[in-house]
């Protein structure tokens, strides 16, 4: 039972350089969601997806994009990346209850 | 707008000595609450919900709606219980859905 992955779990990106995080869930969840993890600043919500089909703004979305290609899947693009968005992200699913979290990818924008 | 507030960024505590994590949280709604682990470079792990009232790992916490307070308390603090804390509050008008809204977490250092 592998829960969420997420892959790569390291990534070191140039700036300008675009990326694609994966995140697939088999526990047949509704939502999912990508969070970044900052010291001092906890998890904040870059995007969600109540359901197949639908992905919504959270409260960090600038510069990124988000697919929800199925319901497994949930990919988060840097277009063109930014030193800023150097942080350690997080996808999670959740269907009822609390929310079930990946490995977290590791990505420094030099 | 809701928002988590943990004061506390770094707790020191002595092995067996009782520690408590602090979390309040504003929410116009019927908050759902719920406290996540994360242990040195790892994922987060769901520790308590508030609304299932169980103990695990000997921790507890009571939601506390006139105080708008979720602390987390533990009476006999443990070394394996170093790691950092997250609070977290479930927003949403259904159970199906909702978006988490994390503290910004305690780091608990516990020394022998």
């Amino acid at each position: 039972n592998a829960g969420v992955t997420q892959t790569p779990k390291f990534q070191v990106l140039k700036t300008g350089q675009s990326m694609t995080l994966q995140c697939a869930q088999d526990m047949n969840h509704n939502s999912m969601y990508w969070y970044r993890q900052d010291p001092g600043m906890g998890l904040r919500l870059i995007y969600y997806s109540a359901s197949e089909g639908t992905t919504d703004k959270g409260e960090v979305p600038n510069g990124y994009n988000v697919s929800r290609l199925n319901k497994r899947e949930f990919s988060l693009r840097l277009e063109s990346a930014a030193p800023s968005q150097t942080s350690v992200y997080f996808c999670a699913s959740r269907r009822t209850g609390g929310a079930f979290f990946g490995q977290g990818t590791r990505l420094t924008v030099v | 707008a809701q928002r988590v507030t943990q004061p506390e960024k770094l707790l020191s505590v002595f092995k067996g000595a009782p520690v408590e994590l602090k979390c309040n949280y504003s929410y116009s709604g019927s908050p759902e609450l719920f406290w996540y682990v994360q242990y040195s470079r790892q994922r987060l792990q769901l520790l308590l919900r508030h609304i299932s009232r169980e103990s695990i790992k000997g921790f507890t916490a009571d939601l506390n709606k006139g105080e708008t307070s979720f602390h987390l308390k533990k009476p006999f603090a443990q070394e394996e219980d170093s790691a950092m804390y997250y609070c977290a509050l479930r927003t949403g008008t259904t159970d199906s859905w909702g978006k988490f809204q994390f503290g910004a977490g305690t780091q608990v250092v516990v020394t022998p």
